[in-house]
Parts: C-alpha cells; structure tokens; sequence
C-alpha cells in the first residue's frame, strides 16, 4: 500500500511570503504527525492530530505555525511571514492509535520524504 | 534540552563486522524507544523498536537492547551490509504523550 505522501518536495520561497506544506497519510491512520529537521539535527516534534483536532501542537515555536486536517485525513501546515531560519526539512508520519497504551508497545510512526523548504 | 542523546556522530565498520549505535536517554518516563534509519533526501524508516518491559527485541540482523538503569539502549547490526550505510536516529515516547524525542543521529558507514 501507499506510504506517507508530501507535497511539495522542495519549496524555495522569500523572506516574509507564506507557504503551505501538504501531508496525505497511510490510510487508515487516525494520528498524523508535524516535525521539522534542521541541519544536523535528529526530527523535532510540531503538532500531533488525532483525528481532526490538534491534540498537541505544543511544539510549535510561535503564532505564525499553524497546521489543520479539515477532514481527519490530508493535513496541511501553515508558515505565516517566513523567515530565514524556518529553513529546515518539515516531516510529516501517520500511525495508528490506541485508545489506551498498552505496556508492550507504542505507535509505531511511519514518516514521509519531507519538503525541503528554503526561505531566502 | 536534548532527553535523548546520540553521542556519536559518526561511525565506520567493515562490511561483515558488528555495528554497534549506542543511545542514552534522560527522561525516566519514556517507555517506548525505536531506531530510524534514513537515507539522504528521504524520510526516516523505521527498523526495529522496544518496550520498556523488554530488555531485548531481535529482528532479522538487527537487535535492540534496553538498560533501563542506566537509560541507555544499543542497536547491534550483524552482519553489517554497504546497504546499512545510513543514519540512524534512536527515538523515544513515553505514556504521556506521543510525540517522539529524537536524538541528532550516528551515520553508519560500512565498508566493503
């Protein structure tokens, strides 16, 4: 089956423009996934959807974030104002979920390609 | 603050040898850990991953060990293979959440 989709694969835009970055996940997966790579950097944590409600998206580093999933299936994350220094690699997974964790596993993520975004 | 923490950033085996990555951990709540693998210009893969329950979780040439006393956890390849030359990111969640912590990564190069 289809794994995890991103669209665009590359963004290159200019400092203050606005940029929307696209997510289609497994299907069948509830929980969709934002984290952001920079240089050198291991992924780190945005926004976390169960379903069609943000259920954390205390990774976001400011106001000008935003992600939505309108439908509880494709998401989109929203960068307001570009700057510089939101050059990074944006990551989108999907998993299951469970109601309640049980304590012999976890959610296994399963990530997309990424979208390289430049802001020059 | 960087909870899991991957302290080599590099490591060179040959082909046929054991690789070994080694990862520690802060957060005595984390319960789940998973090791990615990631070619460049594409997303992470997941590998293999381990129950906090479990101190050892085996899959083909790849096995994880888990040291919760002293929060560190291994992934041994073996044998190692040219096509294992990636990076690897070790990874942890716990109950609380489920946003995954990541470490900066170990490139794996094997060579033949």
């Amino acid at each position: 089956g289809a794994g995890v989709s991103q669209t665009p694969s590359n963004k290159v835009t200019e400092k203050g423009k606005y940029v929307e970055l696209r997510c289609d996940p497994i299907s069948g997966h509830t929980a969709l996934y934002w984290y952001r790579q920079s240089l050198g950097q291991g992924p780190e944590f945005l926004i976390y959807f169960q379903g069609t409600g943000a259920a954390d998206d205390s990774g976001l580093p400011n106001d000008r974030f935003f992600a939505v999933r309108p439908e509880g299936s494709v998401s989109t994350l929203k960068i307001q104002r570009t700057e510089r220094g939101d050059s990074a690699v944006y990551l989108c997974a999907s998993s299951l979920w469970r109601l309640v964790r049980t304590s012999w596993g976890g959610e296994t993520q399963y990530f997309g390609p990424g979208t390289r975004l430049l802001v020059l | 603050d960087q909870q899991v923490k991957q302290n080599s950033p590099s490591l060179s085996v040959q082909e046929g040898r054991i690789s070994i990555l080694n990862c520690d951990y802060t957060n005595s709540m984390f319960d789940y850990f998973l090791w990615y693998k990631k070619y460049p210009a594409e997303g992470p893969t997941f590998l293999i991953s381990i129950s906090s329950i479990k101190d050892k979780n085996e899959d083909g040439r790849f096995t994880v060990f888990l040291n919760k006393s002293a929060k560190h956890l291994s992934l041994h390849i073996v044998p190692s293979q040219p096509g294992d030359s990636a990076v690897y990111f070790c990874a942890a969640s716990s109950n609380s959440g489920y946003a995954l912590n990541f470490g900066k990564g170990t490139s794996l190069l094997v060579t033949p």
